[in-house]
């Protein structure tokens, strides 16, 4: 069955520090995968998305994340968390032949400590 | 903001009670979506409208009653729910072309008691 997969439910950083937030998802070709950010009491906000081509994406906020073919992966990366990047992470995927419907891990909390 | 608007943000409801949660969306999208978000639960997809057609119920119950009237407006009807059904609802729009970005409200939080 199709699947995505965040192992970390609470990840704490140190403010300026760096980031990273894994995805695995279970499908046995390439998906479209997303990178959504939610803030408390907030809806979903787009961070970046990869269909093809360049692995190394970029979105908004100074986050990045890379699509690894051999090992399913699409984590996100930040090279210096700011105290407003606490927030939830989900990883979602959209599976071609399934529309556009998306299936989303269980997210990531992300805290930032000053 | 994001272009899609769901009301109200916050509803409390008994489970006699029959009420509606509405989204609206200025995006000039043909696809609507309902997810809803339980905690330490991935989001749940419970319907999509493509060209304000239903094309996918996801198992969900029949208490739940989808309606989407134009490309604009889709809404969700509620009757006879269960305190289980207590979540945040979030209603999501987006051009029905695989891999599009999908724009969301910023949901309504049921609770029901």
């Amino acid at each position: 069955a199709q699947s995505v997969t965040q192992p970390d439910i609470h990840i704490t950083v140190s403010e300026g520090a760096s980031l990273e937030l894994r995805c695995n998802y279970s499908y046995g070709a390439t998906p479209y995968l997303f990178w959504y950010v939610q803030s408390p009491g907030q809806g979903l906000q787009l961070l970046l998305k990869y269909f093809s081509g360049d692995t190394l994406v970029q979105g908004i906020k100074g986050f990045e994340a890379e699509f690894k073919r051999s090992q399913s992966s699409f984590n996100l990366r930040k090279p210096s968390v700011h105290w407003s990047d606490a927030a939830e992470y989900f990883c979602a995927v959209a599976f071609p032949g399934g529309g556009n419907k998306l299936t989303f891990g269980t997210g990531t909390q992300l805290k930032v400590e000053l | 903001e994001t272009g899609v608007t769901q009301t109200p943000r916050h509803l409390v409801m008994g489970m006699t009670n029959k009420k509606s949660l509405k989204c609206e969306q200025h995006l000039g999208h043909n696809a609507m979506y309902w997810y809803k978000q339980s905690a330490k639960k991935p989001l749940e997809l419970m319907f999509v409208y493509s060209l304000e057609e239903r094309v996918e119920n996801n198992s969900v119950p029949s208490r739940f009653s989808p309606e989407c009237p134009n490309s604009s407006h889709l809404f969700l009807h509620l009757h006879t729910l269960q305190p289980e059904d207590s979540a945040l609802y979030l209603c999501a729009s987006s051009q029905d072309r695989l891999g599009t970005e999908a724009f969301f409200g910023q949901g309504t939080r049921l609770t029901v008691v």
